[in-house]
């Protein structure tokens, strides 16, 4: 079966960091690019970053890029989020989703919230 | 930068009736090497993660009900439903992928039972 599962959300201070995981299974991870779309309360989604198979490309929507890294380690089949000088503009559930072919995302994790507050 | 913008923004349909959900992107997201538009569409119910439906804007993903259908080209999308069941409830949303690896996806429409 097909399954990823985030963790790593919580409460963090504007400004501070926070550095989400998602652990793969069921399919042949390295085979893939994965992504991370957030969803603030009540909102639409948004897609944040994604990354090639092996790590050597990285994509970001402009309103991350330079505070958000993503990275992952094919040995334990995971993706990660570091993300730094968090603002509250990205309080969000957070989830990570697997890139298909040319670009749609299947299937999903169950999501993270980060929550962005003093 | 591809804008997707959905209509309505939400709409109430009886049981049994037909639902449209309209997607228009900012700019052609058909490839012409290959003939196919860079559309995908999800489903969203209350407290889950999306879901994907339909792919290449009319391909339907493994195990999505035939109630369910994508069409249009070009620049103009049409996700239908073709008889609301109670399950159906739930937020869509468009997305576009020719500008993989970047993606931008439309603001959702709310479905509801009339």
């Amino acid at each position: 079966e097909l399954q990823l599962v985030e963790s790593g959300g919580g409460l963090v201070q504007p400004g501070g960091s926070q550095r989400l995981s998602c652990a793969a299974s069921g399919f042949i991870f390295s085979n893939y690019w994965m992504s991370w779309v957030r969803q603030a309360p009540g909102k639409g989604l948004e897609w944040v970053a994604n990354i090639k198979e092996d790590g050597s490309e990285k994509y970001y929507v402009d309103s991350v890029k330079g505070r958000f890294t993503i990275s992952r380690d094919n040995a334990k089949k995971s993706v990660y989020l570091q993300m730094n000088s968090l603002r509250a503009e990205d309080t969000a559930v957070y989830y990570c989703a697997r890139d298909n072919d040319a670009g749609w995302l299947d299937p999903w994790g169950q999501g993270t919230l980060v929550t962005v507050s003093s | 930068d591809i804008v997707m913008t959905q209509s309505p923004d939400s709409l109430a349909v009886s049981l049994g009736e037909r639902a449209t959900v309209n997607c228009k992107s900012s700019q052609n997201i058909l490839y012409s090497s290959n003939n196919k538009n860079y559309l995908a569409w999800y489903q969203q119910k209350p407290g889950q993660p999306p879901k994907l439906l339909i792919y290449w804007a009319s391909t339907r993903a493994s195990g999505v009900p035939d109630r369910f259908s994508g069409s249009g080209s070009g620049t103009d999308f049409t996700l239908t439903i073709s008889s609301l069941q109670a399950d159906d409830v739930a937020v869509y949303y468009c997305q576009e992928y020719y500008s993989t690896p970047l993606y931008t996806f439309g603001q959702g429409t709310k479905l509801e039972i009339k």
